[in-house]
């Protein structure tokens, strides 16, 4: 199947810093790109669709302005947490599928963020 | 609505079948997934079927549909220790972009 790669696979960071995660499609290009948050024990929540050269939508009640994202390539999407707090700390999970494959989604292996 | 609803715990010994079983609200689905996630990891699609089949099978995995009961169910053959793993069933609705929506996880456990 195809390959979903992010960076970094965790981070730690002080409660008011930001942090930028990267989802890169490693072989293939994505027009689009989705953005998921899981905390412990939980199911995915999406939190918005990446859409490459245009804005990011963004699912009710996800602040667009906390949670920045950044589709500035066919084959890169980030997601930067700004000002993080401790409830911020989740397993973000980004996902994209290959052109002309709409059906099926390939998932990224997770960003764990810690914040203290 | 978009609820996706899964039992939380299913424990199976070795060798025997594992069914997991999804129910979902929305009669729209156009695709219908199951993923496996071990710990600490993303998400990997096991298999995906289209809602007008009414099963698909693949290897040890046999996907059933019940589109009138809205009802998906997962059976792996001969489940081994490796199965492990949280499986969660998610669905793609029409109109819906190719947004998922996802239910709330069955944890496996194979004893030996």
């Amino acid at each position: 199947g195809a390959v979903v790669s992010q960076h970094p696979s965790w981070v730690i960071c002080k409660s008011g810093t930001s942090v930028k995660i990267e989802c890169r499609s490693l072989d293939f290009q994505a027009t689009t790109m989705f953005w998921y948050r899981q905390f412990p024990k939980q199911s995915l929540m999406l939190m918005a669709t990446s859409n490459e050269g245009s804005k990011a939508t963004y699912e009710q009640g996800v602040e667009k302005d906390k949670f920045l994202i950044n589709h500035a390539s066919l084959t890169l999407s980030t997601l930067t947490v700004t000002s993080a707090h401790p409830e911020d700390s989740s397993f973000y999970i980004c996902s994209a599928h290959p052109p002309g494959q709409q059906e099926t989604q390939y998932f990224g292996p997770g960003t764990r963020l810690l914040v203290l | 609505g978009e609820d996706v609803e899964q039992s939380l715990f299913l424990s199976v010994r070795e060798g025997d079948s594992s069914v997991i079983n999804c129910t979902y609200t929305d009669s729209s689905s156009t695709y219908l997934y199951w993923y496996k996630q071990e710990p600490g990891a993303g998400l990997q699609l096991l298999t995906y079927i289209f809602s007008n089949m009414d099963m698909k099978q693949d290897q040890r995995l046999t996907v059933l549909l019940n589109k009138k009961d809205k009802h998906l169910s997962l059976r792996i053959a001969d489940t081994q220790t490796g199965d492990s793993a949280i499986y969660f069933c998610a669905e793609r609705l029409t109109g819906g972009g190719n947004k998922l929506t996802f239910g709330t996880g069955t944890q496996l456990k194979v004893e030996l």
